[in-house]
């Protein structure tokens, strides 16, 4: 039963470039969400998607990020014109369903932009 | 005011000891309650969920307290393997995946 997934798990970028960040949620999840932790702090909520839906994205920054979940494929969080201050690991996460539903991480992608 | 206070410790213990860990919210809306752990540099890992009646799952125990709004986590006969960061999770609503993560406690266990 294979877990969430995530590609890439490192992912070096120079200041400017794009970031496209990989998650396939758990089979059977059809609920994708996206947290970012940056070093020495806590994770922070970044975006709920479901099938083609942007649910809630209270917690993306108002430029440059962006996250889509196709109706086939994995879910992909994008990160333009990247920055340093953009140094972080982006876990992803997926439940069964909305709410109470308990979420389950996929190991992160650790992004480095030099 | 933090949404999730914890205190961030370090906790450090020998085997075999009882630790206890304590965590605050301030959204009284809040509606689902959890422990992960996290791992150095890795993922968090769901510990187990919290419910008002109190749940246990073999050396753990999680309590709810929602009048004082204060979630616990008791780990009985520490092991090494418990080394880890233990963070208090809140979910505000049903209509919401929005998980809020407390800073985390962390906990050394030492033989």
């Amino acid at each position: 039963n294979a877990g969430v997934m995530q590609n890439p798990r490192h992912l070096v970028r120079r200041r400017g470039q794009e970031a496209r960040l990989r998650c396939s949620p758990m089979k059977g999840h059809s609920h994708v969400y996206w947290y970012r932790q940056l070093p020495e702090e806590g994770l922070k909520f970044m975006v709920y998607l479901q099938k083609e839906n942007i649910i809630d994205e209270s917690g993306m920054p108002k430029e440059r990020f962006s996250a889509e979940f196709p109706k086939e494929g994995p879910s992909i969080l994008r990160i333009q014109q990247v920055v340093r201050g953009d140094s972080a690991a982006y876990f992803c996460a997926s439940s069964l369903s909305r709410g109470p539903y308990e979420q389950y991480f996929g190991p992160g992608t650790r992004l480095t932009v030099t | 005011r933090k949404e999730v206070e914890q205190d961030p410790g370090p906790f450090n213990v020998p085997e075999g000891a009882t630790v206890a860990f304590n965590c605050t919210y301030s959204n009284s809306a809040s509606q689902s309650f959890f422990w992960y752990r996290q791992d150095c540099r890795k993922e968090p890992k769901l510990l187990m969920s919290v419910y008002s009646s109190g749940n246990e799952d073999g050396r753990f125990t999680a309590q709810l307290n929602r009048a004082s709004q204060y979630i616990s986590l008791l780990i009985r006969d520490s092991k090494l393997s418990d080394s880890a960061t233990y963070l208090c999770v809140v979910n505000i609503g049903s209509n919401t995946g929005k998980l809020i993560f407390g800073q985390g406690t962390t906990l050394q266990v030492k033989p």
